[in-house]
């Protein structure tokens, strides 16, 4: 159980292009979904927090006209790259927790990551 | 962005050597996960430390969680090829609110 996808795995755009990228929770509802980027060799660094039905939560440095985050249900999220530029080529991971939230536990389920590349 | 420290940043040892990852906050946390990440994978959930001085097991995997709650560490004892990989701590509580603020990760690399 608690497996969560994202679409696409990888893709190459653009530069001046749109990119969606969704995340998926297949077999739990996600109250809350984390959208996180990594570099290479460098750690996962938290973009937002989106939760159901609400507008996202971004971290400090990350521009939300840029990284449009929409969390239409309870198993969906999506992160849309607008206006791609070969500096936001990076490997995009999201995450959800799961409900009911069980106290003390924080634990998120990662999905497989989608690596942008953006030419 | 915030960051847990996370020390060593590399380490490459022989088959069947052992091997520790250190994290270190400076803000009292409610817990700490770790987690590990295969070269080209995601990141995958290990385990979760809660109390005050927790220790926790898995096969070769020895998961500590310091008496205040600031620091952990993840010792493997005698490594094995399968063992490659990035290995991250990640911290919930004090300062860092209810996110999840990963360290900078330890990437091992193990000679056969």
């Amino acid at each position: 159980g608690a497996v969560v996808s994202q679409h696409p795995s990888w893709v190459i755009c653009k530069s001046g292009t749109s990119v969606k990228i969704e995340c998926r929770s297949l077999d739990f509802q996600a109250t809350t979904m984390f959208w996180y980027r990594q570099f290479p060799k460098q750690s996962l660094m938290l973009m937002a927090t989106s939760n159901e039905g609400s507008k996202a939560t971004y971290e400090q440095g990350v521009e939300k006209d840029k990284f449009l985050i929409n969390h239409a249900s309870l198993t969906l999220s999506t992160l849309t790259v607008t206006s791609a530029h070969p500096e936001d080529s990076s490997f995009y991971i999201c995450s959800a927790e799961g409900f009911p939230r069980m106290v003390r536990s924080y634990e998120q389920y990662f999905g497989p990551g989608t690596r942008l590349t953006v030419t | 962005g915030q960051q847990v420290m996370q020390i060593p940043q590399y380490q490459h040892v022989q088959e069947g050597e052992d091997f520790t990852t250190y994290c270190n906050s400076s803000t009292t946390l409610s817990n700490i996960q770790w987690y590990k990440q295969r070269p080209g994978g995601h990141p995958v959930f290990l385990i979760q430390l809660v109390k005050s001085g927790e220790v926790k097991k898995q096969k070769r995997l020895t998961f500590q969680f310091g008496e205040a709650k600031k620091n952990s560490s993840l010792h493997i004892t005698a490594t094995q090829t399968t063992d490659v990989g990035t290995y991250f701590c990640a911290a919930i509580g004090g300062e860092y609110g209810n996110k999840l603020v990963f360290g900078a990760g330890t990437i091992l690399r193990v000679k056969s």
